[in-house]
């Protein structure tokens, strides 16, 4: 159980263009998804929490008009990356919290979207 | 200060080898620790959480020193498999997200 699908796992696009990923929770729901970038030989770097029915929370130094968070189901978050830069190329991953015991469980994450703006 | 401060190695070892990482937190109010790997251009995922009484899985041994805000990931027997990214993971107290450590490079050699 507690499966986190993440689409699309690779995508180019043409830098000024907007690109949409999806991460779906598949048995579970999840009121809380988790949206992290990672760059080559870094570690994860939170980006924003997402929350089912309500407005996204970011970290800071994350923009928020860039990086547009919807959760509008307890299955499903999407994280739209707009008006794309080179810069932007990067790992994108998502998790949710399968369960409410964090030391049994933690978090299950989706397989990452690899995004190359060129 | 990092919050989660690892080792990034890279760490060479002959396979059978016994190898072991350290991870420090900043954060007393740590609750949740974790290890998990992290395979080349994959998503991470959970090797084991972290108990205070420290606990074993197989090869793999955890230990937690709350006081010294030390978390130690022991592999015995090392295998080729074992190569990966290992990363040390901190849930705070109150806190929803988890917090990374950069990762501590594995690579084991025939």
């Amino acid at each position: 159980g507690a499966v986190v699908s993440q689409h699309p796992s690779r995508v180019i696009c043409k830098s000024g263009t907007s690109v949409k990923i999806e991460c779906r929770s598949l048995d579970f729901q999840a009121t809380t998804m988790f949206w992290y970038r990672q760059f080559p030989k870094k570690s994860l770097m939170l980006m924003a929490t997402s929350n089912e029915g309500s407005k996204a929370t970011y970290e800071q130094g994350v923009e928020k008009d860039k990086f547009l968070i919807n959760h509008a189901s307890l299955t499903l978050s999407t994280l739209t990356v707009t008006s794309a830069h080179p810069e932007d190329s990067s790992f994108y991953i998502c998790s949710a919290r399968a369960d409410e015991d964090l030391s049994r469980r933690g978090y299950t994450f989706g397989s990452g979207t690899r995004l190359t703006v060129v | 200060r990092k919050e989660v401060e690892q080792d990034p190695g890279p760490f060479n070892v002959p396979e059978g080898a016994t190898v072991a990482f350290n991870c420090t937190y900043s954060n007393s109010a740590s609750q949740s620790f974790f290890w998990y790997r992290q395979d080349c251009r994959k998503e991470p995922k959970l090797l084991m959480s972290v108990y205070s009484s420290g606990n074993e899985d197989g090869r793999f041994t955890a230990q937690l020193n709350r006081a010294s805000q030390y978390i130690s990931l022991l592999i015995r027997d090392s295998k080729l498999s074992d190569s990966a990214t290992y990363l040390c993971v901190v849930n705070v107290r109150g806190a929803q997200k988890l917090v990374f450590g950069q990762g501590t490079r594995l690579t084991i050699n025939p």
